[in-house]
């Protein structure tokens, strides 16, 4: 166990739809990173926020959006979904933004979209 | 981020050490290499990292040659639950501190 948490753990929608995945991060870390892995494009990094803000952006579409809260936990909204944004979606936490070498990254269990 | 390589699959025999070797011809000074593992479709596993020096903890060695293109992880008694994906990852200081996963080994743990 990670201590990091992803809910829910299954969901299942229709083209078009809008979904919400929910990440808390370990406790005391403040970075939250957001991934996506699905068949063809392997895991591939989509955001980073630190302590509220928005740290790095990597391939994430323009009908996905991210956000982290007071609370340090994160929610991923993706909207307009397509049949190929189905994928496993997982999060991951680190103490800080990055740097050293030792900020590692902790993965939670993800989260498996599919749309329908 | 410097490019790793390595193989995609291999197997290894239960209670015995596994050898994970990988490439990463193009690191830089300040570049770490990474190792992480995927059971199945679990969520990444870490490892162990490092820079220059070998590492070792209760998972696992890390082997760095000494002009750091190259790097072994090594599992020292593998059993089952260590099939996996294992990837090896180079990753540079950067505020965005990502991780770029390539396609990894794919480990069986044959009994």
């Amino acid at each position: 166990d990670s201590g990091v948490t992803q809910t829910p753990k299954h969901l299942i929608t229709a083209t078009g739809q809008r979904v919400t995945l929910r990440c808390s991060p370990r406790s005391g870390d403040l970075s939250v990173y957001w991934y996506q892995q699905s068949l063809d494009q392997g895991l591939q990094f989509l955001i980073q926020y630190y302590n509220g803000e928005e740290r790095a952006k990597g391939n994430i579409l323009e009908r996905f959006s991210a956000q982290q809260f007071p609370d340090l936990h994160s929610e991923l909204n993706l909207s307009s979904l397509e049949l190929g944004d189905s994928a496993l979606y997982f999060c991951a936490s680190s103490v800080a933004p990055g740097g050293k070498g030792k900020d590692t990254q902790y993965f939670g269990p993800g989260t498996r979209l599919t749309v329908l | 981020d410097a490019k790793t390589t390595q193989p995609p699959s291999m197997d290894c025999a239960e209670g015995r050490a596994a050898n994970l070797p990988c490439n990463h011809s193009t690191i830089s000074g300040n570049e770490y290499v990474y190792w992480y593992r995927q059971i199945h479709s679990q969520g990444p596993q870490y490892i162990i990292h490092g820079l220059k020096n070998n590492e070792t903890n209760e998972m696992a060695s890390l082997i760095i040659t000494e002009d750091r293109k190259s790097s072994t992880l090594i599992l020292p008694h593998a059993t089952l639950r260590d099939t996996a994906v294992y990837y090896c990852i180079v990753r540079v200081e950067s505020a965005g501190n990502k991780l770029t996963f390539g396609g990894g080994t794919r480990v069986l743990v044959k009994p």
